[in-house]
């Protein structure tokens, strides 16, 4: 069975730090990676979409990815108290499989 | 607005009254699922469907039924809903199964059968 593996944290950081969130999957065919962003009761929002090895930045955003490793992780620079919500990892092999989440806690 | 609508947002309903939650796209979306989120267990997937009329199981498809008779709209129907079917329900869609980057979820369910 496909898994996709998070530390469900919490993760607490002070604003203004660097977060950094990690993912580990199983299946070694996987081609496609995604970082959802999740309020609490909201319904989950893409911020990251990464593809081949390195890394990807989009703002305040990096994804990195080491396929060898079978690893994936979200950086968030300059951490703000709205950054506070719950990280899904997703990795596409033949279906979307979401890990657990990551809950992340900015404290002003 | 491109969009994916959920309905109802709230059900509260008894164990073993049928019921079905709708959703709709407004993409031309080929692709498109459900999901349920539980506390502690994440996003799983129940079913998906890659086009008009071609539905397939997803991890927990057990006391689920869906059908895909128009491109647009996707519902999910509990025949015989039980307790553990409380959940969070989310439907998305996306371009295609490739096009995940693209993938759009409705604002969510929030079932409770007692």
């Amino acid at each position: 069975q496909k898994e996709v593996e998070q530390n469900s944290g919490p993760l607490s950081v002070p604003e203004g730090a660097i977060a950094s969130l990690n993912c580990t999957y199983s299946d070694r065919g996987s081609q496609s990676f995604f970082w959802y962003r999740q309020y609490s009761g909201k319904s989950p929002e893409l911020i990251m979409s990464i593809y081949s090895n390195g890394d990807k930045e989009d703002g305040r955003f990096t994804a990195q990815l080491n396929k060898a490793s079978q690893y994936v992780s979200l950086l968030i620079r300059d951490s703000q108290p709205s950054d506070s919500a719950t990280y899904l990892c997703a990795v596409m092999g033949s279906t979307l499989t979401f890990g657990k989440g990551t809950m992340l806690l900015v404290s002003p | 607005e491109a969009q994916v609508t959920q309905n109802p947002r709230y059900l509260i309903t008894v164990t073993g009254k049928k019921l079905t939650v709708t959703c709709s796209q407004n993409m031309n979306h080929e692709y498109m699922s459900w999901y349920r989120q539980d506390p502690g267990l994440g996003l799983r997937q129940i079913y998906y469907s890659m086009n008009v009329e071609v539905t397939d199981k997803g991890d927990v498809p057990e006391g689920y039924k869906v059908s895909r008779k128009e491109k647009r709209n996707f519902p999910l129907i509990l025949e015989s809903p039980s307790p553990n079917q409380t959940s969070l329900y989310f439907c998305a869609s996306s371009k295609t199964l490739l096009s995940a980057y693209e993938q759009y979820f409705g604002p969510g369910t929030r079932l409770t059968v007692t």
